[in-house]
């Protein structure tokens, strides 16, 4: 059983270029969640997906950033037009519903973007 | 800003010895609470949950401690080994969206 895979494992971007990130649950997983880390900081919140709905995207810039899971494929995580301070990595997590609500969620080994 | 905070960036520990780590969490709402090892340059590796009806709860090596009423969370490595090394996250789990602390770099003195 694969786990949380994301790709690219590393994306170099020109400002005012356009950023895919793409993340396949694990297998039998419903619910994709995003993360951004600086360096030698924690996991911050972006965004909680269910296939083709969005739950939570409270940690979403509102500008130029965006999420989908759609019913067929991977997580998408889309960043426009990027500017230097896009420079992070990216994790994404997934799980499954569970009877008792309790969720453990397993990540990705993440998405590296930097910005030139 | 973040609701669950560590006591200390960095700790460094005899190999063999055993390490605490300790986390504060602020929010009374939080019914469960994951402990994350993240290598450097690699995803955030699950270690061990706790719900917030236990206090206690043991794993291979490792041991989460729950006192609800002060808020506070720890998580203790036997036998500390050198692959300990890494960033140690707590997290806590409300309406199932993991909020993470900064995290706690354990280094092993050899």
């Amino acid at each position: 059983n694969a786990g949380v895979m994301q790709n690219p494992r590393h994306l170099v971007r020109r400002r005012g270029q356009e950023a895919r990130l793409r993340c396949s649950p694990m297998k039998g997983h419903s619910h994709v969640y995003w993360y951004r880390q600086l360096p030698e900081e924690g996991l911050k919140f972006m965004v909680y997906l269910q296939k083709e709905n969005i739950i939570d995207e409270s940690g979403m810039p509102k500008e130029r950033f965006s999420a989908e899971f759609p019913k067929e494929g991977p997580s998408i995580l889309r960043i426009q037009q990027v500017v230097r301070g896009d420079s992070a990595a990216y994790f994404c997590a997934s799980s499954r519903r569970q009877g008792s609500g309790y969720t453990e969620a397993f990540f990705g080994q993440g998405t590296r973007l930097t910005v030139v | 800003g973040e609701s669950v905070g560590l006591h200390l960036p960095t700790l460094s520990v005899q190999e063999g010895d055993n390490s605490i780590i300790n986390c504060a969490y602020s929010n009374s709402a939080s019914d469960y609470f994951i402990w994350y090892k993240q290598e450097s340059g690699k995803g955030p590796q699950f270690i061990i949950d706790i719900r917030s009806n236990m206090d206690k709860r043991q794993g291979q090596r490792v041991t989460v401690l729950l006192n609800k009423t002060v808020k506070h969370l720890s998580l203790q490595i036997a036998a500390t080994q050198p692959g300990d090394s890494a960033v140690y996250f707590c997290a806590e789990n409300i309406n199932e969206k993991l909020t993470f602390g900064t995290g706690t770099r354990l280094t092993i003195i050899p």
